[in-house]
């Protein structure tokens, strides 16, 4: 079935990078556009980055811009994550998701998230 | 202010209906989708603008704007409705995405 599964969580010490990945299958994933959405322990969701579908567009939240780098891989079906200078405030689970591309902008497919642990 | 408010929490008794509201200056230009989240679980979407529900959604969940404010209203609770229910939406230039902090229902 339609399914996004994310990897490459883990604990990471304060200033390193991490790398998440984003795996889709069984939709044609070069079609949409595709998002990051972040959940700190507790708390609500984060909206974090998008990327359009053919990977020419990238926006970013204030909280993660000129830190993350978010890319996409169509000929792999895979959505990246690339985090770099990570703090303890980006702690959190990072869903991918998918922007179902009508006027109404909603996230329709959700992955299960990874999660991230910024720690010393 | 590129926010979207939603009341802390809500409840209602099983079989009645609740209506959870989402206030943001932008509403007016832009969409509200609505996701529902239970414990250890990732969101899921329930619906998108006003009455687009997906597929396995059931009907007793509508939606309506009225100026700055999207509600999301569930006619005939269930158990199984319970969760965290979240808003969100383009902000005001339209590239970012804003995420109301989340509403708790409990059906009683």
């Amino acid at each position: 079935q339609v399914q996004l599964v994310e990897s490459g969580g883990g604990v990471v010490q304060p200033g390193r990078s991490l790398r998440l990945s984003c795996a889709a299958s069984e939709f044609t994933f070069s079609y949409y556009a595709m998002h990051w959405v972040r959940q700190a322990p507790g708390k609500g969701l984060e909206w974090v980055s998008v990327i359009s579908s053919d990977g020419s567009k990238k926006y970013y939240a204030d909280s993660v811009k000129g830190r993350f780098t978010i890319s996409r891989d169509s000929s792999k079906n895979t959505l990246y994550l690339q985090m770099n200078s990570l703090r303890p405030d980006d702690t959190a689970v990072y869903y991918c998701a998918r922007d179902d591309g009508s006027p109404r902008g909603a996230f329709d497919i959700w992955g299960q998230g990874t999660m991230v642990t910024v720690s010393s | 202010s590129s926010e979207l408010t939603q009341d802390p929490a809500v409840s209602v008794a099983l079989g009645q209906t609740v209506r959870i509201t989402c206030q943001g200056d932008f509403l007016g230009n832009y969409y509200a989708s609505w996701y529902r989240q239970k414990p250890g679980q990732a969101p899921v979407l329930v619906l998108s603008g006003e009455s687009h529900r997906p597929s396995g959604i059931p009907d007793r969940f509508s939606g309506s704007t009225s100026g700055n404010t999207a509600s999301l209203t569930i006619t005939g609770a269930q158990a199984e409705d319970e969760g965290d229910y979240y808003c969100s939406s383009r902000d005001t230039f339209g590239n970012h995405v804003v995420f109301g902090g989340g509403t708790t229902v409990t059906v009683l």
